[in-house]
């Protein structure tokens, strides 16, 4: 079945050392995106890739980085992660046709700890 | 004030019960609204998709959209345990690349 994976489900990291989390995609949309969600909130956009094109928000820390090397992968890099970037990672895809882009397809998720 | 307002809930109901979910939002330029889905430690999983104002029915799960209100609503009918989940609200412009703006999620119990 097509789908958005990630890997890995689990991630525990120190604070301060990089880390880096995946994303794959059988879809072969053109949009896959980087969401993070802390506990009971809604998923909070960092940035998004339109084919090559990356776009980030404007209140995305610098300390987060992303790549999308092919259509069907992309990765989220955390420089220096600190206590607060503690969260579910999501990654999710459209199609990003105008009159079908607002339907994401989402990944399970990469839980992050930080200790 | 948050654009998109949703109760977090809990939402406790009896097995068969009508769950009645809703979001309010303060930009009326929203066009395209959409129902998520989300188990614990899971990601969102899209449940119904509309656009503009009106009703749509999949199954046991009814989307209302009032655009003159500012308002959307989720109903599921014959309620099941499988359908305890934090459900998100979420809703874009409808521009290509647009973003989706989320509600915080409702989370609900359904008992048996």
């Amino acid at each position: 079945d097509a789908m958005v994976i990630q890997n890995p489900r689990y991630q525990v990291t120190q604070f301060g050392k990089p880390v880096t989390l995946s994303c794959s995609q059988t879809l072969n949309h053109n949009v896959m995106y980087w969401y993070q969600q802390k506990s009971s909130q809604a998923p909070k956009l960092l940035f998004h890739y339109y084919d090559k094109d990356f776009n980030n928000e404007a209140d995305t820390p610098d300390n987060f980085q992303s790549r999308r090397p092919n259509t069907s992968f992309c990765f989220l890099d955390i420089r220096s992660p600190g206590l607060g970037d503690a969260a579910m990672y999501l990654c999710a895809t459209s199609t990003g046709l105008t009159s079908t882009n607002e339907k994401l397809f989402f990944g399970s998720g990469t839980q992050l700890s930080v200790l | 004030q948050k654009e998109v307002e949703q109760d977090p809930g809990p939402l406790s109901v009896p097995e068969g019960a009508i769950v009645s979910l809703n979001c309010t939002y303060s930009n009326s330029a929203f066009q395209y609204f959409m129902w998520y889905r989300q188990y614990s430690r899971k990601g969102p999983e899209l449940l119904m998709y509309t656009y503009s104002s009106g009703n749509k029915e999949d199954g046991r799960f009814t989307a209302q959209v009032d655009k003159s209100s500012k308002y959307i609503s989720l109903f599921i009918r014959d309620s099941q345990p499988s359908d305890s989940a934090t459900y998100l609200c979420a809703m874009t412009f409808g521009a290509a690349g647009n973003k989706l703006t989320f509600g915080g999620g409702t989370r609900v119990l359904v008992k048996p």
